[in-house]
């Protein structure tokens, strides 16, 4: 079935860095854009990062411009956020998703992993 | 940034009457394609947000006919017709006309 299982969460120190994996089946990976969506703890969702489907446009939020660098490997069906100079702030946990659309015309999250925390805290 | 605002936020629904949630866009959401950008999400306690409907008012694949999404510009409704126990959790509304793709603040629906 159609599946996203992310790995890599942990607690971190500020000033540190974390790669967070995700590992997609079920689908033709290579087919869709993919995102980081996140939530700090009891609070609501934020659209992190996205990517498109060949892996050569990205998207960042202003919150984490300059430190997190998304990426993909079609060839394994995986996808990659890689998170340095952590904050506090960034703790939450970390959703890999399906985004249906292309360009910019992205709609509808379609699949969601069950989500990975990261915990930046000295 | 285009800030989607929900309403109600506490939702306290009985078993078997219908249920309303509202959101609203700081700017229309309707794309030169005649589609509006916006989503409903469910995330149900413990669990992962799951899709409900998209662009507005396409009822996501499994989802109970039960749910239904209206409205254009900057104002849409997420109906549920008869709520069940399995409803419960919080509904969040997504705009993804332009990044950064903004959520609401989340409407949470119990039981009465």
């Amino acid at each position: 079935q159609v599946q996203l299982v992310e790995s890599g969460g942990a607690l971190v120190k500020p000033g540190g860095s974390l790669r967070l994996s995700c590992a997609a089946s079920g689908f033709i990976f290579s087919d869709y854009y993919m995102s980081w969506i996140r939530q700090a703890p009891g609070k609501g969702l934020e659209w992190v990062s996205h990517i498109s489907s060949s892996g050569t446009t990205t998207y960042y939020a202003d919150s984490v411009k300059g430190r997190f660098t998304i990426s993909r490997d079609n060839g394994k069906n995986s996808l990659n956020l890689q998170m340095n100079s952590l904050r506090a702030e960034d703790t939450a946990v970390y959703y890999c998703a399906r985004v249906r659309g292309s360009g910019s015309s992205l709609y509808g999250v379609d699949v969601w992993g069950q989500g990975t925390t990261v915990t930046v805290s000295s | 940034d285009i800030v989607m605002t929900q309403s109600p936020l506490p939702l306290p629904v009985s078993p078997g009457e219908p249920a309303s949630i509202s959101c609203r866009s700081s700017q229309s959401l309707l794309h030169r394609n005649a589609y509006n950008f916006l989503d409903w999400y469910l995330q149900k306690p413990g669990q992962s947000p799951q899709l409900l409907i998209y662009l507005g008012s396409h009822r996501a694949s499994g989802v109970p006919d039960r749910f239904s999404g209206s409205g254009s510009g900057t104002d849409f409704t997420l109906k549920i017709s008869r709520v069940e126990a399995e409803d419960v959790g919080v509904y969040y509304c997504m705009q993804a006309l332009q990044t950064p793709y903004t959520f609401g603040q989340g409407t949470k629906l119990e039981i009465k």
